[in-house]
């Protein structure tokens, strides 16, 4: 039941920026989009999260449209050990609302 | 400040034993998650707690699985009796409890990793 669609799987040169896409229409006025990614025998490592305006910080910068129906993650200069699942999840700030998971983008960074 | 502490890291039993799990969430976080992972697919949540209350285990197979935080710091995951449909990684998480944004990051271990064979 989570409450966003992502891409299986995209690649990207190495050193280009890598976008990743997630649609997120059902998402309530008061739900923050967060961004977590997976490296192979790691558990999940947080990145950004953001309501309405962009972010950035020191790992990537997340745009989130106007409507707020989708966000896209930017990392700016891809590298090798960018290779990782790409999570993106929305909840609410604070309150009891359980944290769902999807399925997730299988980013794939190419030398 | 330290992480999330998991064990044991790999576990192997055969079907029908039981197992259990550990986790040390970070120091004064209120909410702990258990997350299964089954190879290839995205964490799915098992149980929430907040403090030492469950907040969701709509997903617990409550037949094999259960879970407890006593004190609202530690917890244990066990699986009686093991099934080989078990086999995957127990991630646990924990973040604090508040109304702002930041509140709600999870910081996740590294995961125990059970096969059932």
């Amino acid at each position: 039941d989570a409450k966003t669609t992502q891409p299986p799987s995209m690649d990207c040169a190495e050193g280009r920026a890598a976008n990743l896409p997630c649609n997120h229409s059902t998402i309530s006025g008061n739900e923050y989009v967060y961004w977590y990614r997976q490296i192979h025998s790691q558990g999940p490592q947080y990145i950004i999260h953001g309501l309405k305006n962009n972010e950035t910080n020191e790992m990537a910068s997340l745009i989130i449209t106007e409507d707020r129906k989708s966000s896209t993650l930017i990392l700016p200069h891809a590298t090798l050990r960018d290779t990782a699942v790409y999570y993106c999840i929305v909840r609410v700030a604070g309150g009891y609302q359980k944290v769902t998971f999807g399925t997730g983008t299988k980013l794939q960074v190419i030398p | 400040e330290a992480g999330v502490a998991q064990s044991p890291r790999y576990k192997i039993i055969e079907k029908r034993q039981s197992v259990a799990f550990w986790c040390n969430p970070i120091s004064g976080h209120a909410t702990l998650y258990w997350y299964q992972q089954i190879l290839g697919q995205g964490p799915k949540l098992l149980i929430q707690f907040q403090n030492n209350g469950v907040v969701d285990d709509s997903q617990l197979p409550k037949d094999r699985f259960s879970a407890e935080r006593l004190k609202g710091v530690d917890s244990t995951l066990k699986i009686q009796p093991a099934k080989l449909e078990d086999s995957a990684v127990y991630l646990c998480a924990s973040s604090l409890m508040g109304v702002a944004s930041g509140a709600n990051v999870l910081t996740f271990g590294a995961g125990s990793r059970l096969t059932v064979l």
